[in-house]
């Protein structure tokens, strides 16, 4: 079975500064995609990035990267230059074969300015 | 704004009531997904399905079903509805069935407060 674990239900930086969020997972298959989500207080889940398990660079979406290590199933989320509109709950989702993503329980970012 | 429509945005309803839910995919994307975030279980799939017909099943109750019509626009009932079903009910669409090579773009979300 699939699993995603977040093991930071919250964290905080200082606006402009760098977070990185972390994330874990399992599966048994070697082809599969993980994505990260933001999820603002409005609700709407909106997706950060994506990265697919056979690509060794890491992707990047303009001030999002992330840190894909395969070999121990780790995928985090950096954020650099963190903006007041960056705070938001994140999930960490997993694809593998079938269609449903599979979500860990969430980071709660929260920026202080 | 994603292009997928869900409807109502909040529900009230009392215990052993029924609902619909309803989902308009982007236009031109034939899978539709549903997903139940709660308080205790998070975020988890119910059901997927693709161009009229059920393609996957997650953790879906049997009082609940779904479905997906000619116009691709998808309803999630649900029924005998118990306080647990409380919970935020989110639609999402896809271009085809290729799992991850696709993104899967979520609509606003259905509220349901069971009473």
């Amino acid at each position: 079975a699939q699993t995603v674990t977040q093991s930071q239900p919250e964290m905080s930086v200082q606006e402009a500064e760098t977070v990185t969020l972390s994330c874990t997972y399992d599966t048994s298959e070697s082809d599969y995609y993980l994505f990260w989500y933001k999820q603002p207080p409005s609700r709407q889940m909106i997706l950060v990035i994506r990265q697919e398990a056979y690509k060794q660079q890491n992707a990047t979406e303009n001030r999002f990267s992330v840190n894909f290590q395969k070999a121990a199933k780790s995928f985090s989320l950096k954020i650099s230059d963190s903006q007041l509109g960056d705070a938001a709950m994140y999930f960490c989702a997993l694809i593998q074969g079938a269609q449903k993503l599979v979500f860990g329980q969430g980071t709660r970012l929260t920026i202080n300015p | 704004d994603s292009g997928v429509t869900q409807t109502p945005k909040h529900l009230i309803t009392a215990t052993g009531q029924r609902v619909t839910l309803r989902c308009s995919p982007r236009s031109g994307d034939l899978s539709v997904y549903w997903y139940q975030q709660s308080l205790d279980q998070g975020l988890q799939f119910l059901i997927q399905y693709y161009n009229g017909e059920e393609r996957a099943k997650g953790n879906i109750l049997e009082r609940f079903s779904a479905q997906q019509f000619p116009d691709l626009h998808s309803e999630l009932n649900l029924s005998s509805l118990e306080l647990g079903d409380s919970a935020l009910y989110f639609c999402a669409s896809s271009v085809g069935q290729r799992g991850g090579r696709e993104t899967q773009y979520f609509g606003p979300g259905t509220r349901l407060l069971v009473l």
